[in-house]
């Protein structure tokens, strides 16, 4: 199965920081990479899919970078309402597989 | 807009079979558009992908799964529906159905609110 990892596993920041996550496939996945939101209680929502594209009605502090085996999810702007658990998955093959998680928490 | 909905029982006894249903609204199983899929998240664990099917019946399921798992389409209800046989603590999770559309990188981009289900005797 294709392995996903994602870095770091969690993370503490402030309302306004920059943040990034990084997520690495164990082979090359070209732009087959999404990233989702998760929140307690709720379903996950998608946020990027294809590596960079802004699924609709995300705002635009959410982006998505990378290609082959490197990706990144950045928060521009941090929000209140962005503190949740981020995580990557990827769709070039079956079974799809999804990275472990990363916890965004307030500082 | 096609919207999901989850149904089935909470509480399904170890050994026995899990048969969960999605409702589906807005949209037509019957679509070339979605591939039809479910995942789950077990307590304070991560996803996990189950497996999907496409209008033409065709399936793919997660190998972990494989030998105890079935999805298939009633078109006359518009839903679609997941069994899973032989169930043990460890199939205790939320699980979700969600749509996959090849135009967005095969990304789950719709998703049901999730139904809990615990394995317990």
């Amino acid at each position: 199965d294709m392995q996903m990892t994602q870095s770091p596993s969690s993370l503490s920041a402030s309302v306004g920081d920059r943040v990034t996550i990084a997520c690495r496939a164990s082979q090359n996945i070209n732009n087959y990479l999404n990233w989702y939101q998760k929140k307690p209680g709720k379903a996950p929502k998608l946020l990027i899919y294809g590596a960079s594209s802004l699924q609709s009605g995300v705002p635009s502090r959410f982006s998505g970078s990378g290609s082959g085996t490197d990706f990144t999810l950045t928060i521009s702007s941090l929000q209140p309402e962005d503190f949740a658990i981020y995580y990557c998955q990827q769709s070039y093959t079956t079974p799809r597989t999804f990275g472990q998680g990363t916890k965004v928490e307030i500082k | 807009q096609v919207q999901l909905q989850e149904s089935g029982p909470g509480l399904v006894k170890p050994s026995e079979t899990l048969s969960l249903t999605c409702n589906v609204s807005g949209g037509s199983v019957n679509s070339g558009s979605y591939y039809w899929s479910w995942i789950r998240q077990p307590p304070g664990k991560g996803l996990e992908w189950i497996g999907y099917i496409f209008y033409s019946g065709s399936t793919n399921y997660n190998p972990s799964l494989k030998s105890r798992v079935t999805i298939s389409v009633d078109t006359s209800k518009n839903q679609f529906s997941l069994r899973l046989n032989s169930l043990t603590a460890a199939d205790t999770a939320v699980y979700y159905c969600a749509t996959m559309t090849m135009l967005k990188f095969y990304a789950l981009d719709i998703w049901g609110q999730g139904t809990t289900v615990t394995v317990s005797s």
